[in-house]
Parts: structure tokens; sequence; C-alpha cells
């Protein structure tokens, strides 16, 4: 069986500062992980995915998570939130098979 | 190249009418996904077209509901006697195969109210 937990529903974060939206997961395999960003009234965009090579992978618009594997974590970070970054993020495992698993999201908020 | 699409992008309907929501996937993609989002939720898994076979019909919620898929490209979903609690954004995907590590890209959704 496969699961994901997204940690926070709500995520606020001045324009400037990091972000770190945290995702952890269950899987009876090595999982494929992804983080995807859904803007107001858009389609999901992939941001990044592991899928068993670097354990630390790099994604558009300055994004970047790393597969801990120990921790069962698969967090999405980046530097320096800009206001364009206010969306929705899903994190999703997918684990021996093509059926994708989504996190019920969390929705980042950029304060001016 | 041209991404997934998806039609209407926005339906109302009444209770108790038939709809029908249209994909076109990525052209070469031979899997394809449907998934629903109700209003403030996660994405939840419908049913997925390896060509124009449905190996899993898990997702489908009730018998009211159905998809095919032609010409391993285009895919409807059809939802009969609508419900109000059908209301929700339909979303399509498409992959290049049914692999765990292959990215599915999505369309931009069908917006779904019943009244």
């Amino acid at each position: 069986a496969q699961s994901v937990t997204q940690l926070d529903s709500h995520v606020s974060v001045s324009e400037g500062t990091p972000v770190l939206l945290r995702c952890n997961y269950s899987s009876s395999y090595s999982p494929s992980l992804f983080w995807y960003v859904q803007h107001p009234n858009k389609g999901l965009q992939l941001l990044l995915k592991y899928t068993s090579a670097a354990t630390l992978v790099k994604g558009i618009n300055g994004f970047e998570a790393e597969f801990k594997k120990s921790e069962t974590s698969f967090h999405l970070t980046k530097p320096s939130a800009h206001m364009s970054d206010a969306a929705e993020y899903f994190c999703v495992v997918a684990s021996g098979t093509y059926k994708y698993i989504f996190g019920t999201g969390t929705r980042l908020k950029v304060l001016a | 190249g041209a991404g997934v699409s998806q039609s209407p992008s926005n339906k109302v309907t009444e209770k108790g009418k038939d709809v029908e929501l249209r994909c076109d996937p990525i052209s070469g993609h031979t899997a394809l996904y449907w998934y629903r989002q109700r209003l403030g939720q996660g994405l939840e898994f419908l049913i997925y077209f390896q060509g124009n076979s449905a190996p899993d019909k898990s997702g489908l919620p009730s018998d009211r509901f159905s998809a095919e898929r032609t010409g391993e490209s285009v895919s409807t979903l059809t939802i009969q006697r609508t419900q109000q609690e059908d209301s929700a954004v339909y979303l399509c995907a498409s992959s290049l195969e049914d692999r765990d590590f292959e990215t599915q890209y999505f369309g931009p959704g069908t917006r779904l109210l019943v009244l």
C-alpha cells in the first residue's frame, strides 16, 4: 500500500524568505515521487520528480526537493519566495504502479 | 508541442441530465487517466486507459460514470443522471507509458456544476 501525507494545509511566507512544504510518504516498493503546482484556474504543472537517481532533485522556478529514505520524506524547498509562487502544491507518490496517489495539497501564500 | 486539452472548460447542467467530458491527450501517449478534484481536496483517481483498454476502473464512484477511449487518442467521460455531488473539476492526464516513473501531463480540467 502507498500513501502520502502533506503535513501543512496552508503555509504563509514573506516574499524573499525560504519556502518549506513538507511531504511524507509510505510505499512498499522504491517509490517515484513528484511535486506538482496548481495555480488558480490552471492545470497541474510538474515541478520536479524523483525516480531513484540523485536524492536531491532540482526543478523549475528554483524549487528543489530531497528524497530521504530514512525519514520517508520528500520536502519541497525554495531559498527565496516570489509572489508568483502563491499556488497550491501537491506531493504525489507512485510505487510499482502507474497509479498516482495525491496528497491533499498545501496552499502557499506569499506576503509582500 | 500541444499539451493535453479538455472540453468544455466549464459545464453547468441540471440534476438528472447526462454530460460528456472530452480529453485529447498528447500525441503518442499510450496511457490516459481521469481524475476528479472536489473543492479544496486532492485529486481522486477515476479510471485509466492503456491504449483503448481500461484495465483499471476502480475509481469510478458509481455505475452512472463511464468512459471510453478510441483510436488510442481521444477519451470521453460520461456521467449519466448527474447529481449535485458530481460537481467538481474533472482532470485528464496522459503519459508516454503506464509506468510509475513516467510523468503524467495534465489538462486544464472541466469544471462541472450540477444545479
